[in-house]
């Protein structure tokens, strides 16, 4: 069964700070990974989405890496702002669609002004 | 374009009762997937449905049931509600069926339900 961890389960930093954020799985065999923001009371934002053939990912000040064979993705988020505070969340799909995704229990991201 | 549309946003119910959550996906994507949020478990899989056919289900009872008609839209029902169904119900649509490449998932808002 697979699991997803994300660490850590908490960040303060402030404004200007480049932050990594981690995501780790236990099952390497994955179609894709979605790095996603959920802001409070919200539902989730796609940030990021790597297929198992891809290494990396950018948008904007956002990259996102995939080490499949380690069970590891990153989250890079360069010079952070005020309203880059959310949780962070990490979805594997490592079953083809026939368990849907499985999400680690997010990164909640303040980032002081 | 329109994001996906989940209603009501906030539904209070009794144990023992029923209730039905509705959820419209972004113009032409033809699957609808349902993921239960709540403090203690997280994100969880309920069902996908693609094209009016469930696709698969998660770990969860058969009082959760769901739907989708035939514009996409869909519909998720759960029946004798437990205190423990407390939670924020969320509905996302991708154009392909969940799975499939470079098809990421948009979520909607969610529905908060609390069970009294």
């Amino acid at each position: 069964k697979q699991e997803v961890t994300q660490i850590p389960a908490a960040l303060s930093v402030p404004e200007g700070e480049n932050l990594v954020l981690n995501c780790s799985f236990t099952d390497s065999a994955i179609y894709n990974l979605q790095w996603f923001r959920q802001d409070p009371g919200k539902g989730l934002t796609s940030l990021l989405l790597i297929q198992s053939s891809q290494r990396e990912q950018t948008s904007g000040r956002l990259n996102a890496s995939l080490d499949k064979s380690s069970g590891r993705s990153t989250l890079y988020i360069a010079a952070s702002q005020p309203g880059d505070s959310a949780t962070y969340l990490c979805a594997v799909d490592s079953g083809g669609g026939a368990d849907g995704l499985t999400f680690g229990k997010g990164t909640h991201l303040i980032i002081q002004p | 374009k329109a994001g996906v549309t989940q209603t009501p946003r906030y539904l209070i119910k009794t144990r023992g009762q029923q209730v039905t959550l509705s959820c419209s996906p972004i113009s032409g994507h033809r699957s609808v997937s349902w993921y239960q949020q709540t403090p203690g478990q997280g994100l969880q899989f309920l069902f996908e449905y693609f094209s009016e056919t469930q696709r698969n289900k998660g770990n969860f009872p058969g009082r959760f049931s769901g739907r989708q008609f035939s514009n996409s839209r869909s519909e998720m029902n759960v029946s004798t509600l437990e205190l423990g169904d407390s939670a924020l119900y969320l509905c996302a649509s991708s154009r392909d069926w969940g799975g499939s490449y470079n098809s990421p998932l948009h979520f909607g808002n969610g529905t908060r339900l609390t069970v009294t």
